[in-house]
């Protein structure tokens, strides 16, 4: 079934680095812009990343833009978010997230992978 | 940036009762752009809506949504226990950033 699986999360000290990684199956990957969503414990939902199909279009948010890489490796059905300099405020749940193809929504996300920063 | 503010922050309704949450635009969103979203506790968000109007796969039809410019609405016709949750709209532009409102909680009464 169409399934998008996060993995990487956990304990990081301020400044240090984590990269997420999102496994998609049950549909072409490659066919699909990806989103990574963060949500802060008891807060709503921020959106933090795009990337393109092809990965040629890439945005990021005001709050992480310098920090975080986002990228996908087609051939492994593949979506990544490297955070650099992480800080207390980074520490969310992140969650991937498909674009449908013939709309404007996210129609497939993962269950999310839990990022800690704390001393 | 889009800011999208949503009301009221909580409902406390009763099963079959009728649910009416507003999101209001800070600037016009053309309606193919705007989505609603429910979530569970622990668990992802789910998309109900789309084109602000559209349902998404799978959606029962209690759930509808209307709108156009800055004033969109989601309406759930007869809650079902199964609803209660939070609900999410967004905006999907044409230009980064994409956001989100900050929700409103749906409780059973």
């Amino acid at each position: 079934q169409v399934q998008l699986v996060e993995s990487g999360g956990g304990l990081v000290k301020p400044g240090g680095s984590l990269r997420l990684s999102c496994a998609a199956s049950g549909f072409t990957f490659s066919d699909n812009y990806m989103n990574w969503i963060r949500q802060a414990p008891g807060k709503g939902l921020e959106w933090v990343s795009y990337i393109s199909s092809g990965g040629h279009n890439i945005y990021y948010a005001d709050s992480v833009k310098g920090r975080f890489t986002i990228s996908r490796d087609n051939a492994k059905n593949s979506l990544y978010l490297q955070m650099n300099s992480l800080r207390a405020e980074d520490t969310a749940v992140y969650y991937c997230a498909r674009d449908s193809t013939v709309y404007y929504g996210m129609d497939v996300w993962g269950q999310g992978t839990t990022v800690t920063v704390s001393s | 940036e889009i800011v999208l503010t949503q009301s009221p922050g909580t409902l406390s309704l009763s099963p079959g009762e009728r649910a009416t949450l507003s999101c209001r635009a800070s600037q016009s969103v053309s309606s193919r752009y705007l989505a609603w979203y429910q979530q569970k506790p622990g668990q992802a968000p789910r998309l109900l809506i789309h084109g602000a109007s559209s349902r998404a796969t799978g959606i029962p039809d209690r759930f509808s949504g209307s709108g156009s410019g800055t004033d969109f609405t989601l309406t759930i016709s007869r809650l079902e226990p199964e609803d209660f949750g939070v609900y999410y709209c967004h905006q999907y532009g044409s230009l980064p950033p994409w956001t989100f409102g900050q929700g409103t909680k749906v409780e059973i009464k």
